[in-house]
């Protein structure tokens, strides 16, 4: 079965430094992965996806992930954080073996402080 | 602004009470996809519809059913509720296929007491 896991349910990063949200994947096949933001009371925001090509995906403000086979990961990264980038970041694989639906990490809160 | 829309925001009601969540999708988007978000249980697939069709089930409860009508918007029904169906529950709209990312709506609010 496709699956994704965020091993941090939180980071935090000073304003102005780089930061990184890790995910790590386990499917059948060609992975199919995404990246979500979503600001409080708010519904989820795509930022990124990776399909094939460039193994580096440049999305939404300023972030950017980067897809590595060999350890099955797929990190959010950002050169230079901002106090508005506190959010709340999901990875998601598509299950392309039984829809096109999309599966969901349990999220990683993102606290970038001033 | 997704192009989503979901209402209402809010929904407050008591145990064993029906309620019925309604989703507009994306102009264009042929998929609706029901998601529930809870503290305990993450974001949790419900069920896909597809031009109508149901396409795809996933943990949703024999208490709840939905469907998608001509004009593509789709519904959501919740019966019986108990307190632990209290949730946000965000429905989100694709063109279909698996290059296309979904797009959310704001998500209901629900709250059984």
């Amino acid at each position: 079965a496709q699956s994704v896991a965020q091993p941090e349910d939180q980071v935090n990063v000073a304003e102005g430094n780089p930061l990184t949200v890790k995910c790590t994947y386990s499917v059948s096949g060609n992975p199919y992965l995404f990246w979500y933001v979503q600001y409080p009371n708010r519904g989820l925001q795509f930022l990124l996806k990776y399909i094939t090509g460039d193994n580096l995906v440049k999305g939404s403000y300023g972030f950017e992930a980067e897809f590595n086979k060999s350890q099955t990961s797929f990190h959010l990264k950002k050169p230079s954080a901002l106090v508005s980038d506190s959010a709340l970041y999901f990875c998601a694989v598509r299950d392309i073996q039984n829809t096109d639906k999309l599966i969901f990490g349990t999220g990683t809160r993102l606290q970038v402080f001033p | 602004d997704s192009g989503v829309t979901q209402t209402p925001k809010h929904l407050i009601t008591a145990t064993g009470q029906r309620v019925t969540l309604r989703c507009s999708p994306r102009s264009g988007d042929l998929s609706v996809y029901w998601y529930q978000q809870s503290l305990d249980q993450g974001l949790q697939f419900l069920i896909q519809y597809y031009n109508g069709e149901e396409r795809a089930k996933g943990n949703i409860l024999e208490r709840f059913s939905a469907q998608q009508f001509p004009d593509l918007h789709s519904e959501l029904n919740l019966s019986s509720l108990e307190l632990g169906d209290s949730a946000l529950y965000f429905c989100a709209s694709s063109v279909g296929g698996d290059n296309s990312p979904l797009h959310f709506g704001n998500g209901t609010r629900l709250t059984v007491t």
